[in-house]
């Protein structure tokens, strides 16, 4: 099965909110994380990555914050815009060289201005 | 950052034919190349690892003989459909990693949208 998952299906915000989507993994040995970004008929768009040696990695309106405890993973998008709306899957994998990225269920992202 | 490309973007089959589909990494080598489909609302599931000059790794639950994989270039992975059916119909996408990059750096096509009548 999936190593990657849970989420909430759904989120729907107004524009300028900030958005959190969350993401559950379950392999302690996954060692690289990654938030996509994917629009209806794309394939999908790297927006952040993280190791396990962190816990917390900013770019531009975003944020993944990592929680190797619990083994969680989140994806903060500030001022959230219409043009965020999207499907956004976080993915995983052990950080072997040339391993495939597992990817977790998606969370649809639907921003109403 | 690095262009993954994908042909054609989209193909309409009649039953029991067989559909090529390209994934060409334009300004990398690419030793390695996965393919993955996505059904509606649903998300990447991995079909198989290709790598340049071998047979590729298929997922548990994919057929070989169905989906061929063929990576004969570090810029070139085809991945065909042979004798396609109706649920076969979905959406293919490859990526591809970057040795000279982040180890664990792909880049993702755009994806095939397959219909099999």
């Amino acid at each position: 099965g999936e190593s990657v998952g849970l989420h909430l299906p759904t989120l729907s915000v107004q524009e300028g909110d900030n958005s959190i989507i969350n993401c559950a993994y379950s392999n302690s040995a996954s060692d690289y994380f990654i938030w996509y970004k994917q629009e209806s008929g794309k394939g999908p768009q790297f927006i952040i990555d993280i190791r396990s040696n962190m816990d917390k990695r900013q770019g531009q309106r975003v944020t993944v914050l990592l929680n190797k405890t619990v083994k969680h993973l989140s994806l903060q998008i500030a001022a959230t815009q219409p043009g965020d709306s999207a499907v956004y899957f976080c993915a995983e994998n052990s950080g072997q060289a040339g391993t495939a990225l597992i990817f977790g269920k998606g969370t649809t992202l639907s921003v109403s201005s | 950052g690095a262009v993954v490309s994908q042909h054609p973007s989209r193909v309409i089959c009649k039953s029991g034919t067989s559909v090529k589909i390209e994934c060409r990494s334009l300004d990398f080598q690419a030793t390695t190349m996965f393919w993955y489909r996505q059904f509606p609302k649903q998300s990447l599931m991995l079909m198989a690892t290709s790598n340049e000059g071998s047979k590729a790794t298929y997922e548990q639950g994919v057929e070989k003989d169905k989906f061929l994989i063929n990576h004969a270039s570090l810029t070139l992975s085809t991945l065909t459909v042979t004798s396609a059916h109706p649920e076969d119909s979905s959406f293919y996408i490859c990526s591809a990693r970057d040795p000279s990059g982040r180890p664990d750096t792909q880049y993702f096509g755009p994806g095939t949208r397959l219909t099999v009548l």
